[in-house]
């Protein structure tokens, strides 16, 4: 299947800090990025759709201001937490849709990024 | 709005023995179904799919069938493997391609 590259794959930061999360698919072009949050023990609950070229869609209760997210290529999105606090600790997973090809519209996902936030 | 309901675990099995993991949704449109797997330490990968009514998603020995009149995708599995240890995901992708999901149900397949 087809690859999305997500990195830093663990990231430990001191508390006021921005931190930048990239999501990259390697052999497809994506559209449309998804990013999700992962709580121990829980399920992915989605932050944002990612859209190339234009500002992305939030989901009630995510902060827009918190959570930036830049798409400004096919296969590249960035997800950059600002000002990050003990409590963005989590597990942030981006998931890319395929553009054409025989895997239109399916969804692939990058192995996930653990965010620590001292 | 859309939503997955989806089995609580863990789920402890021996190995050989039979798994469903039940999936329930709710959904306004046609839906299509998911199941995903999340290996220990590795990212969500899809192990199988329906799109419509009574279509039977399989892969790995998997099976799941997409009943709207239960509004159901239970997974099912013969004989679980060591191997198969992982945690689970039912997903629905709605009308405006955005996808939902269960809260996972972690399986642990002992020999």
């Amino acid at each position: 299947g087809a690859v999305v590259s997500q990195h830093p794959s663990w990231v430990i930061c001191k508390s006021g800090t921005s931190v930048k999360i990239e999501c990259r698919s390697l052999d497809f072009q994506a559209t449309t990025m998804f990013w999700y949050r992962q709580f121990p023990k829980q399920s992915l609950m989605l932050m944002a759709t990612s859209n190339e070229g234009s500002k992305a869609t939030y989901e009630q209760g995510v902060e827009k201001d918190k959570f930036l997210i830049n798409h400004a290529s096919l296969t590249l999105s960035t997800l950059t937490v600002t000002s990050a606090h003990p409590e963005d600790s989590s597990f942030y997973i981006c998931s890319a849709k395929a553009s054409g090809g025989t895997q239109n519209g399916e969804l692939f996902f990058g192995e996930g990024s653990r965010l620590t936030v001292l | 709005g859309d939503s997955v309901t989806q089995m609580e675990g863990p789920v402890t099995l021996s190995e050989e023995a039979f798994l469903t993991i039940n999936c329930t949704y709710t959904a306004t449109g046609y839906p299509s179904l998911f199941w995903y797997v999340q290996y220990p330490g590795e990212g969500l990968q899809l192990l199988l799919k329906a799109t419509k009514a009574d279509d039977k998603g399989s892969n790995k020995g998997f099976e799941a069938t997409y009943r709207k009149e239960t509004t159901s995708f239970h997974l099912e599995k013969g004989s679980v493997q060591v191997s198969d240890s992982a945690v689970y995901f039912c997903a629905l992708r709605g009308a405006g391609n955005q996808f939902y999901f269960g809260t996972g149900t972690s399986l642990t397949v002992i020999p």
